[in-house]
């Protein structure tokens, strides 16, 4: 089965400065890898997705990254403010599995003021 | 449009006791999942429906946990008798496999067990 490995899992920034994260998959049949954000008492919401047909795809400051033949993709935010400050999760996702949703670990960022 | 609701938000019980959580999806979306998500961890699947068949329970521990969706819309998960390491969160998702792959979470249920 699929299996995704999530890095760092915390990770302290200066506002203003860059996170990036990285995860990894195993199953090379996985087709679509979303980035949820997750807020203390909430269920996870989506922030961004990449198909597997594209290698990178920006929405404002987030970007994602993906490189296929290495099986890993990364989460880029830039500009970090305070209310980025939650915990991150990364998906792989095999569509001819009947949609199989797996989770990263998931990274914990704090944006100090 | 009204997102995924569970209920209870949160319920204490004590071990070999039984608790069932709800889940209703986004109206017309054929796929549910539900996901155990214990301190600190990424959620873990237990089990996902595409409409009222079972798609993959394969890491659901089915000598204590049941699940169901009748008719293909509402579920439930059922834990009997619930295990002190059975504490975790249970989120339920669901997504329109047709047109969109995004799956949307509702904000889960937190179970204490003592």
């Amino acid at each position: 089965g699929e299996n995704v490995e999530q890095h760092p899992s915390t990770l302290s920034v200066q506002e203003g400065d860059s996170a990036v994260i990285k995860c990894t998959y195993s199953d090379s049949a996985s087709n679509y890898f979303p980035w949820y954000k997750q807020e203390l008492g909430k269920g996870p919401q989506l922030i961004i997705d990449i198909r597997s047909n594209v290698g990178e795809k920006k929405d404002q400051r987030i970007a994602v990254t993906l490189n296929k033949t290495a099986k890993h993709f990364s989460l880029h935010i830039t500009e970090t403010q305070p209310e980025d400050s939650a915990v991150y999760f990364c998906a792989a996702l095999i569509k001819a599995a009947g949609n199989k949703l797996t989770f990263g670990g998931g990274t914990r960022v704090l944006v100090k003021p | 449009e009204a997102g995924v609701a569970q209920s209870p938000r949160y319920k204490i019980i004590e071990k070999r006791q039984s608790v069932a959580f709800w889940c209703n999806p986004i109206s017309g979306h054929a796929t549910l999942y539900w996901y155990q998500q214990i301190l600190g961890q990424g959620p873990k699947l237990l089990i996902q429906f595409q409409n009222n068949g079972v798609v993959d329970d394969s890491q659901l521990p089915k000598d204590r946990f049941s699940a169901e969706r009748l008719k293909g819309v509402d579920s439930t998960l059922k834990i009997q008798p619930a295990k002190l390491e059975d504490s975790a969160v249970y989120l339920c998702a669901s997504t329109d496999s047709n047109l969109n792959t995004e799956a949307f979470f509702g904000q889960g249920t937190r179970l204490t067990v003592v």
